[in-house]
């Protein structure tokens, strides 16, 4: 059954410092997409990053990207030289492509604090 | 240009009364989608609508739940009777029509949610 596995609930990382966030993914659908959004305080839910599974390189996005370990099922999220502003709940999604389905599924989340 | 916004932000009520929730999404987003989070728990899909029509309700729980679309714009969420389980955060999210391929990209642009908290 599709699943997201998030490890990690909580995380802190000193400011200027990269951090690595832990995403597991089970599905047996070759055609899949993976996402991360970030939760502020706010509570909007901002989209960071984007990898689909027949892409062939990591995606990249600024400051984040995205080491995608197909063989391994994962989706770790990188963001390198944290910010003060980073500090936010993070969730990694997926989104199967020929289920038919549009929804996502979401893992639990891990809450980034970064310190100064 | 303006996101994906929700009404209330915060909403309390009792156990046994009727709760609606309000979703405007982005301008000239045909799909709509809502999900709800219960504290500490994965978000979940509840629903998703192609302009007015349900695509997809198979995360809804039970038939307390009515989503609407009327006219293909905003959407409203109605919980009656509300219960205590049903307390947690509601998203609501939105996106463009699918490009073709197998795998389109569907980003779901989302909203910052109603927290939803039944006595």
């Amino acid at each position: 059954a599709q699943k997201i596995t998030q490890t990690q609930p909580g995380m802190f990382v000193q400011e200027k410092e990269a951090v690595t966030l832990d995403c597991t993914y089970d599905t047996s659908d070759p055609s899949y997409g993976l996402f991360w959004y970030k939760q502020p305080s706010s509570g909007e839910m901002i989209f960071l990053i984007y990898q689909g599974s027949y892409d062939q390189q990591n995606a990249t996005e600024g400051r984040y990207s995205l080491n995608f370990q197909k063989a391994r099922k994962s989706a770790n999220l990188v963001i390198s030289a944290s910010q003060l502003g980073d500090s936010a709940m993070y969730f990694c999604a997926m989104r199967e492509g020929t289920s038919g389905t549009y929804k996502y599924i979401f893992g639990t989340g891990t809450r980034l604090k970064v310190l100064a | 240009e303006a996101g994906v916004t929700q009404f209330p932000s915060h909403s309390v009520i009792e156990k046994g009364q009727t709760v609606t929730l309000r979703c405007d999404p982005i301008s000239g987003h045909d799909n709509l989608y809502w999900y709800r989070r219960v504290m500490g728990k994965e978000i979940k899909f509840l629903l998703h609508f192609v302009k007015e029509s349900k695509q997809d309700e198979s995360g809804m729980p039970n038939n307390r739940f009515l989503a609407e679309r009327t006219g293909g714009t905003y959407s409203t969420l109605k919980v009656q009777p509300a219960e205590l389980e049903d307390s947690g955060v509601y998203f609501c999210a939105s996106s463009q029509q699918l490009a073709g391929g197998p795998i389109a990209k569907n980003i779901q642009y989302f909203g910052a949610g109603t927290r939803l908290s039944v006595l």
